[in-house]
This record gives structure tokens, C-alpha cells and sequence, in this order.
């Protein structure tokens, strides 16, 4: 178990160009999450896949941002015609249904290491 | 939606006991997790609570209350490396994405 991967891990671009993310979760892990964090914020979700189905997404998201996880492993997070605004923290993390805790029934969430991205 | 309150900011010395609260209001409420951050780190997950009573994990224990929707983390034997941001998030039912608090900056001195 080589935990959650994320590549790149720093990315600068300059305002309209696109970008794109790779997240690897954990190999067994059938759900995939993405988050954004900017600076003294907790994350804020994005979107969330399970397997290659993606099921829920955040008001957050615009029209700009669309994830992909093709075969249900990997996931790409992508965003057009950057803005000065998407600078932030992209964290991926991934779970496996499953029990931890008292009262069971969570399946908990393992995060990458982020990628940063600064929009210039 | 979900909100979820912290304290911003606690310093504490070195074998010290840290208690960081947290308070929700939120619908479906399923259960609350806590996560700790270093600096430019990955969010790393320290415990889980959906059931009233306290959850001990080595230093760190959590709490829960539901009738009264406040949890807290208790960090004792406070070390160095225990200087980072810790995150109350709380999970709804049916639904698996979190919702994270704005986080807790601990710096534990000499």
C-alpha cells in the first residue's frame, strides 16, 4: 500500500492556459474525492467518484473544472482557461466502504499529498 | 449545509493536555472525523466518532455528543511534532464527501 499519489505536485501557469491533475488512490479503493483548500480554509469538496461513475458535484465546480476516472483507478482534474481565483491546494483522497471508529460504517478517507497550483 | 466551528489558534508547552472543540449544526448528521495537516503535509486522519462517548487512540482521544452536536480532540503528552492544523469534518447520511471546519492551529513550545 503505497498510499495516495498526486501528480504534479506544484504546477504554475499563467491566467487562461489549462491544467490538468493525476490522482492514483489506493489500489483497492473504490472511491475517489477531490478537494480544494486555500490558505487557513479546511478542504472544500469538489466531486466524488465511485468506481468510474462520478455521482455527486460540488456548486463549487464550474463549468470550467471536469474530472474524469476513465476505468474506475486513476482520476484527472482539470481546469480551462485558469483564473487568478483557482489558486489553491488540490487534494485528492480515496476510501474503501468500510468500519472504523465506534459506531461503524465510514469509510475513511486517505489524502494525497495535493497538488499546488498558482495561477499567475 | 453544514457548518462546523473551531477555535482558530491554540499554543500550549511541551507534556501539556490540549482539548479542541468543535461544534456543528448540520441535517442527517452521521458522523465527525478529525484530520491533522503539518505544514505543506497531507491532511492525515486521526479518528472517527458516530456514536456518543469517547474514542482513544494513544495520545490523542475524541469525543462526541449528538444530542448536544459538539465533539472535541484531546491531545495529551503534547509533543513538538504535534505542532500542525487539525480539522473537525463531519460526514452527512447518505452522502460520503466531508465537510471540513476552517482547522485548528497548534504550536506546542519548549
Amino acid at each position: 500500500d503505497t498510499g495516495v499519489s498526486q501528480d504534479p505536485r506544484h504546477k504554475i501557469t499563467k491566467r487562461g492556459q489549462n491544467v490538468t491533475f493525476r490522482c492514483d488512490p489506493i489500489s483497492e479503493h473504490n472511491r475517489l474525492y477531490w478537494y480544494r483548500q486555500t490558505l487557513g480554509q479546511g478542504p472544500e469538496f469538489l466531486t466524488y467518484f465511485q468506481n468510474e461513475a462520478q455521482l455527486e458535484k460540488s456548486r463549487l465546480l464550474s463549468d470550467r473544472f471536469s474530472a474524469e476516472r476513465p476505468k474506475g483507478s486513476f482520476s484527472t482534474l482539470e481546469i480551462q482557461r485558469t483564473e487568478q481565483g483557482d489558486s489553491a491546494m488540490y487534494l485528492c483522497a480515496s476510501s474503501q466502504p468500510g468500519t472504523s471508529g465506534r459506531g461503524g460504517g465510514t469509510d475513511t478517507q486517505y489524502f494525497g499529498p495535493g497538488t499546488r497550483l498558482t495561477v499567475l | 449545509g453544514q457548518s462546523l466551528e473551531q477555535p482558530s489558534e491554540v499554543t500550549a508547552v511541551e507534556g501539556a493536555i490540549v482539548q479542541i472543540n468543535c461544534t456543528y449544526q448540520t441535517s442527517g448528521f452521521y458522523g465527525l472525523s478529525w484530520y491533522q495537516q503539518h505544514d505543506g503535509g497531507a491532511p492525515t486522519f486521526l479518528s472517527y466518532n458516530a456514536l456518543d462517548g469517547l474514542e482513544e487512540t494513544g495520545r490523542f482521544s475524541s469525543f462526541l455528543s449528538r444530542s448536544d452536536s459538539y465533539g472535541y480532540l484531546l491531545l495529551q503528552e503534547l509533543q513538538m511534532k504535534d505542532s500542525a492544523s487539525y480539522f473537525c469534518a463531519v460526514r452527512v447520511s447518505n452522502d460520503y464527501k466531508l465537510s471540513f471546519g476552517a482547522g485548528t492551529t497548534v504550536t506546542v513550545r519548549a
